[in-house]
């Protein structure tokens, strides 16, 4: 059992340019995340999603968007990239029992943008 | 606004002695708290939960976690360290109404010393 693959595990991307970061679960979860973790700061959730075909903002949205097509699959897609982007992201999924279901998360992407 | 708090950044203890990292929260309700761990260039892994009942809970690999309602805090324990408990831990709270968006600390990192 896989879990959550995400890929790549490194990119440097340079100011403008965009870039998808993969995020792939094969537990069947309906809920899924992106996080973004920057040093000392903890983690901010950038979108979520609790099906496909339906996702939602989190608190640091700006100059990212998603898709969910299928239940397996939540790409994060950078526009425009810009150092604030430097970070660690991480994406994570849920079952369906919601709040009280602790997040399977995968082992991230680092992206630095210069 | 709601929040969690780790307020150490960094936790030093001897090998064999027992450890504490500090949790309190601001969250309305009756919240669900878990605390998860980070090992390096790895995503975070869950550790355990505190959903109703007991307010000691036992989790994985021989950490437990003392809920306090009055307090709002939910304190992770070990009773002897280990050199490999040494990571980065997290404790995060899940509100058991609106939308599925955990609230995560900024981490506090434990330095076990042999």
């Amino acid at each position: 059992n896989a879990g959550v693959t995400q890929t790549p595990k490194f990119r440097i991307l340079k100011i403008g340019q965009s870039m998808t970061l993969q995020c792939a679960q094969d537990m069947n979860h309906n809920y899924m995340y992106w996080y973004r973790q920057d040093p000392g700061m903890g983690l901010k959730l950038i979108y979520y999603s609790v099906g496909a075909g339906i996702t939602d903002k989190g608190e640091v949205p700006n100059g990212y968007n998603v898709s969910r097509s299928t239940t397996e699959d939540f790409p994060l897609r950078l526009e425009l990239a810009a150092p604030s982007q430097t970070s660690v992201y991480f994406c994570a999924s849920s079952p369906s029992e919601g709040y009280n279901s602790p997040l399977h998360f995968g082992n991230g992407t680092r992206l630095t943008v210069t | 606004a709601q929040s969690v708090a780790q307020p150490e950044d960094q936790v030093n203890v001897a090998e064999g002695n027992p450890l504490t990292v500090k949790c309190t929260y601001s969250v309305s309700g009756n919240p669900y708290l878990f605390w998860y761990v980070q090992y390096p260039n790895r995503g975070l892994q869950f550790l355990l939960k505190y959903i109703t009942g007991d307010n000691l809970v036992k989790g994985s690999y021989g950490f437990e976690a003392e809920f306090n309602k009055s307090q709002t805090s939910f304190h992770l324990k070990k009773p002897s360290a280990l050199v490999s408990d040494s990571a980065l831990y997290f404790c995060a709270v899940s509100p058991t109404s609106g939308t599925y968006k955990y609230i995560f600390g900024t981490g506090t990192r434990l330095k076990v010393l042999a």
